[in-house]
């Protein structure tokens, strides 16, 4: 079954810590996987994509890694502030031989406290 | 830039009732999709538009229906509303629908809140 799951589930950061999400995907064939930063009662925003090709992606404070071997991917997020509460989503596109479908994780939901 | 822009932000039904959610985009984007957020789930595709004139079904199309009206605007409609819809639901659009291989990029609305009571 196509899949993608992450971890943890919630966390909870002084501002100024680091910190790391996990997400693991079973989606088949893969291509590219994705990470969105959802806030509270807005839509998801993209903060990168990382094709089979690519380990390692920056966007500003966030670092994308990406396993395609072991289908783990990581987001790590340097100097949290404020800002960064919001929930992160995996997503993986599955593709269907004409129809499309994104794989979506249930996301973590990140608080970021003074 | 508006993006993908949804209408209304928020809407309480009752069982029974119907209502169209309105989505358009002004990216010129070919491709547009409703998904529906729950708690402790994630996005789940209801329908989808692969380009203007053709719709096609997603995860969970039961209790629904689309109209891609024109290549900007996207409706999602509930003609008879059970409590089981009252979710979170997502407009979004991509230049192509997402395909092994591409990078197509999904923007989305800023959703609609609806409750069926």
């Amino acid at each position: 079954k196509n899949q993608v799951e992450q971890s943890p589930q919630s966390l909870i950061i002084l501002e100024g810590k680091n910190c790391t999400l996990q997400c693991n995907y079973t989606v088949s064939p893969f291509s590219n996987l994705r990470w969105y930063k959802q806030d509270t009662g807005r839509g998801p925003v993209s903060l990168t994509i990382m094709t089979f090709s690519e380990n390692t992606k920056s966007n500003g404070r966030y670092t994308a890694t990406l396993d395609a071997d072991t289908k783990q991917s990581s987001l790590h997020i340097t100097a949290s502030q404020l800002s960064d509460s919001a929930s992160y989503i995996c997503v993986v596109p599955l593709d269907t031989g004409g129809g499309n479908k994104l794989t979506f994780g249930t996301g973590t939901q990140l608080k970021v406290e003074l | 830039n508006a993006g993908v822009t949804q209408t209304p932000k928020f809407q309480v039904l009752k069982t029974g009732q119907s209502m169209t959610l309105q989505c358009a985009q002004d990216m010129n984007h070919n491709s547009m999709y409703w998904y529906r957020q729950d708690p402790g789930m994630g996005l789940r595709l209801i329908y989808y538009s692969a380009s203007e004139g053709t719709t096609d079904k997603g995860e969970v199309p039961n209790g629904y229906n689309v109209s891609r009206l024109n290549k900007r605007e996207f409706s999602l409609r509930l003609e008879s509303a059970a409590p089981s819809q009252t979710s979170v639901y997502f407009c979004a659009s991509s230049e192509w629908v997402f395909a092994s291989g591409g990078n197509t990029e999904a923007f989305f609305g800023q959703g609609t809140r609806l409750t069926v009571v």
